[in-house]
């Protein structure tokens, strides 16, 4: 059992926009910054949201990551075939001193 | 070009012990926190352990605490973790990764490229 929530699959068709959430308590999501990575099945993570919602440079800006309370969600827009992969939040947890990680969530371009 | 290469991982019987490295090139590793992350087979990301900069300050998680030692060797640009009493649930790829902090923690900006550990008799 993950201490972040997410769900674990989501899926769109070509062009379309998803999201992905994030849920978490205070002494993680809520009182600090949330980072999404990207993972290809074989291979090693990815950052691909930081801070909330800062993009490193090589990332599409399809991508968009924003945080309200103890959640924070990540959106892809003009979904494409590339897209596909698992996507875990993650963010420092201050009671457990240490990083928490959702369980991921597997996109799926149909 | 950021690079970290781990290495050390393999089969090993439960009770055993494996030390992990992770050598790092393309950055000034000892400006740099520093972290291990697994995944066991089928699963998701776990975070292991962290070490500050300095190396004088380290975090566990509590499923690895007491058996897992994170360490670093800034003349050799190396992260290590002693792993021992090592058991089947310990199975999986470790990645090593590298945080944008010093001895405050943010986000990973680059991941090693794993070493598998299988706990198995």
């Amino acid at each position: 059992q993950s201490v972040l929530t997410q769900p674990p699959s989501a899926s769109g068709t070509p062009g379309q926009r998803v999201t992905i959430s994030c849920s978490g308590s205070s002494s993680n999501v809520g009182g600090n910054t949330v980072n999404w990575y990207q993972q290809v099945p074989g291979r090693a993570p990815k950052l691909f949201i930081h801070t909330n919602n800062q993009r490193p440079s090589g990332v599409p800006d399809r991508f968009s990551g924003s945080k309200s309370g103890t959640s924070a969600s990540l959106g892809i827009s003009g979904l494409q075939s590339e897209d596909e992969a698992d996507y875990y939040c993650a963010a420092w947890d201050d009671s457990l001193n240490g990083w928490v990680f959702g369980g991921g969530t597997k996109l799926t371009v149909l | 070009e950021v690079q970290l290469l781990g290495s050390g991982g393999g089969l090993i019987q439960p009770g055993g012990s494996l030390r992990l490295s992770c050598t790092a090139s393309g950055f000034t590793f000892s400006d740099y926190a520093m972290s291990w992350v697994r995944q066991s087979p089928g699963k998701g990301l776990e975070w292991v352990s962290s070490i500050s900069g300095s190396g004088g300050s380290t975090y566990y998680a509590d499923s690895v605490k007491g058996r897992f030692t994170i360490s670093r060797d800034d003349s050799k640009n190396t992260l290590y973790v002693q792993m021992i009493g090592l058991r089947a649930e310990d199975t999986a790829v470790y990645y090593c990764a590298k945080d944008i902090g010093y001895s405050t923690f943010y986000y990973f900006d680059f991941w090693g490229q794993g070493t598998p550990v299988t706990v198995s008799s």
